[in-house]
């Protein structure tokens, strides 16, 4: 089975820097995708990480560590359209799956 | 580009009345996947398909839910009978094969039932 762990709710301040972690216990692993959710719409796809390491993407960023099970999602340069949510979702592992196992998403807040 | 399109956007029924959701994927994409979105319980993924074919459905709640997929541009999401605790929002998404390929998820329906 997927277990994913990501903090419920974050806040920060317009212009600042903010990393929201995920962490995940999972049977296989096969890639790590992040997603925005603003209220009300459909999660966006945001960014994908299959190999250790850093990729960035403007003003965003996602990290994977494979050893550790753990993810993060850097947000530079806040910006009051950056509240939302953000989904952290491991890919089934089998080759032939395309699932994916959610967390239960991180609320940004983002404050004058 | 068209993205994925979900039918209808809301639906408000009674409980015990059959409801169907409605999606069409984007056009390429050989997978589907139908997702419910709680606030207890985040986003569910219900069933999923690939080349029209169901792939797994363990994530149907019981028999009252069924999914069809009776060709590539189109696939339905039924309940029946319909309970106040299936009022959720159900999202559509779509991918294509391969390592890293995103899912591309519609605008979703909100579902009441009273």
């Amino acid at each position: 089975g997927q277990n994913i762990d990501q903090p419920t709710e974050m806040t920060a301040t317009e212009g600042a820097i903010v990393q929201i972690n995920c962490t995940y216990q999972t049977s296989g692993f096969n890639g790590l995708f992040w997603y925005q959710q603003h209220a009300g719409e459909a999660p966006t796809f945001l960014s994908y990480n299959v190999l250790d390491g850093l990729e960035e993407k403007g003003r965003f960023s996602s990290f994977l560590s494979r050893s550790k099970g753990y993810s993060y999602l850097l947000l530079k340069e806040l910006q009051m359209k950056d509240s939302a949510s953000y989904l952290c979702a491991v890919r089934d592992p089998s080759p032939a799956g395309n699932m994916l196992t959610f967390g239960g998403g991180t609320r940004l807040m983002v404050k004058p | 580009d068209a993205g994925v399109i979900q039918s209808p956007r809301h639906e408000v029924t009674e409980m015990g009345q059959e409801v169907t959701l409605r999606c069409k994927p984007i056009s390429g994409h050989d997978y589907l996947f139908w997702y419910r979105q709680t606030m207890m319980r985040g986003l569910e993924l219900l069933i999923y398909f690939n080349n029209n074919v169901p792939i797994d459905d363990s994530g149907m709640p019981e028999d009252r839910f069924s999914a069809k997929m009776p060709n590539a541009s189109f696939s339905t999401l039924k309940i029946q009978p319909s309970e106040p605790r299936d009022s959720a929002v159900y999202f559509c998404a779509s991918s294509s094969g391969g390592l890293g390929q995103p899912q591309h998820f519609g605008d979703g329906t909100r579902l009441s039932i009273l």
